[in-house]
């Protein structure tokens, strides 16, 4: 079944600084692929996807592309902020052989 | 608005009993989901819905146990079975296609008294 692995943490950036978050999966299949956060107390939200080779997904700063050949998506950003602080995983999507899955998610704390 | 919830935000649970976590979704989803967080960790599947009156078990189910009697509600009982019931639990949903999202509920803490 399909695996991801995911940077361990917890990261403490200063903030402005650059972000990266490495994740890497295995899977039967091709599966899109999702970054989620998730703030203290509250629900995972989607922060970004991909769905095939080479898309690269962006949102609030946020990009990961998708890397068939490395079976990667790792999430970068350029300039940290305070609110990014947060918890957050790596997703391959479901595939026809398996479910979706999350990786163990990695702890960023940004600190003024 | 469209969204998911859950309620309530924190239960107690007595040592023998069962409780009931709700969860409620209007985003006309076919597939709902049961995830288990403990501190510092990931999600762990619980069980899993991808239509009305059929559900899977997850990679922890024992000692829970779930319904999927409407497209839109999908309680998760927590049984007396669970020893180690203390967690965040999120319920989530989605369309179920395989380039779909998950969209999760705000969670239910559960202490054990």
């Amino acid at each position: 079944g399909n695996s991801v692995t995911q940077m361990e943490g917890p990261v403490t950036l200063s903030e402005e600084a650059f972000l990266t978050i490495n994740c890497t999966y295995t899977a039967t299949g091709y599966p899109s692929l999702f970054w989620y956060v998730q703030y203290p107390g509250e629900g995972l939200q989607l922060l970004l996807k991909a769905t095939k080779a080479d898309d690269k997904g962006s949102n609030k700063g946020f990009e990961a592309t998708y890397r068939k050949e490395t079976t990667s998506f790792h999430l970068e950003k350029g300039s940290v902020q305070v609110s990014d602080s947060a918890v957050y995983f790596c997703a391959p999507g479901k595939t026809s052989y398996d479910k979706v899955i999350f990786g163990p998610g990695t702890s960023l704390s940004v600190i003024p | 608005d469209g969204g998911i919830t859950q309620s309530p935000k924190y239960l107690f649970r007595k040592e023998g009993q069962n409780v009931t976590l709700s969860c409620e979704q209007n985003l006309n989803h076919d597939a709902m989901y049961w995830y288990r967080q403990d501190p510092g960790q990931g999600l762990r599947l619980i069980y899993y819905s991808q239509i009305v009156n059929d559900f899977q078990k997850g990679d922890i189910a024992e000692g829970y146990s779930v319904s999927r009697e409407k497209k839109e509600s999908f309680p998760l009982t927590v049984t007396s079975a669970q020893k180690n019931p203390t967690a965040f639990y999120l319920c989530a949903s989605s369309s179920g296609q395989a380039t779909e999202t998950q969209y999760f509920g705000p969670g239910t803490r559960l202490l054990v008294l």
